[in-house]
């Protein structure tokens, strides 16, 4: 069965540090991956998918087969990227579901 | 868009009693998910719908849960009876269809609390 690990639940640093959320994942397939977010107050969201290849409010994730990873990172972390981030990962067919990992709370301070 | 909505927000019930959540999905979306999330861990999901039909339910506890979504739009998941571990945030989430291409809108949750 496929499982999501991510080995941080919080995660602190100074606003302007580099942030760098871990990922791994188990799965003998080919998954996709996903970050979703989830700031005070708020719903669950998406933040970015792999295989869209974006960065989405400075953040970016690269999925490394061979690690079988898919760490988030931003350069320049700000107060408002607070937030619980969840990673998830689908497998690659027609009807999926996601798994979530526990989920890493970040928080940036002044 | 008017997103994924839920209700009741929180609700608290003694073990042994019944409780229902209703979802009401995006206009459009024919897929529907709930998902329980448990303080500390991630969401896990208990079922999902392909307009009316059961994808999968392989992880819902079918002794105590059930779920419906007779006409293929808005969708009842019903616990009876509630147990302590059964306290929890449980997810509504919508997309226009199944597949992994699809993204997934969740609702704010409804937070029950087993005493």
């Amino acid at each position: 069965a496929q499982r999501v690990t991510q080995p941080e639940k919080l995660l602190s640093v100074f606003k302007g540090a580099p942030v760098e959320l871990k990922c791994n994942y188990s799965y003998s397939g080919s998954p996709e991956l996903f970050w979703y977010v989830q700031y005070s107050r708020q719903r669950l969201q998406l933040l970015l998918r792999h295989i869209s290849r974006e960065s989405i409010k400075g953040f970016t994730a690269d999925l490394n087969k061979g690690e079988t990873s898919f760490h988030l990172k931003k350069p320049f972390a700000q107060e408002e990227d607070s937030a619980m981030y969840y990673c998830a990962l689908t497998l690659n067919s027609g009807y999926s579901t996601l798994t979530f990992g526990k989920g890493t709370m970040l928080l940036v301070s002044p | 868009e008017a997103g994924v909505a839920q209700s009741p927000r929180y609700k608290i019930i003694e073990k042994r009693q019944s409780v229902a959540f209703w979802c009401n999905p995006i206009s459009g979306h024919a897929t529907l998910y709930w998902y329980q999330q448990i303080l500390g861990q991630g969401p896990k999901l208990l079922i999902q719908f392909q307009n009316n039909g059961v994808v999968d339910d392989s992880q819902l506890p079918k002794d105590r849960f059930s779920a419906e979504r007779l006409k293929g739009v808005d969708s009842t998941l019903k616990i009876q009876p509630a147990k302590l571990e059964d306290s929890a945030v449980y997810l509504c989430a919508s997309s226009l269809s199944s597949g992994s291409g699809n993204t997934i809108y969740f609702g704010e949750g409804s937070w029950l609390t087993v005493v």
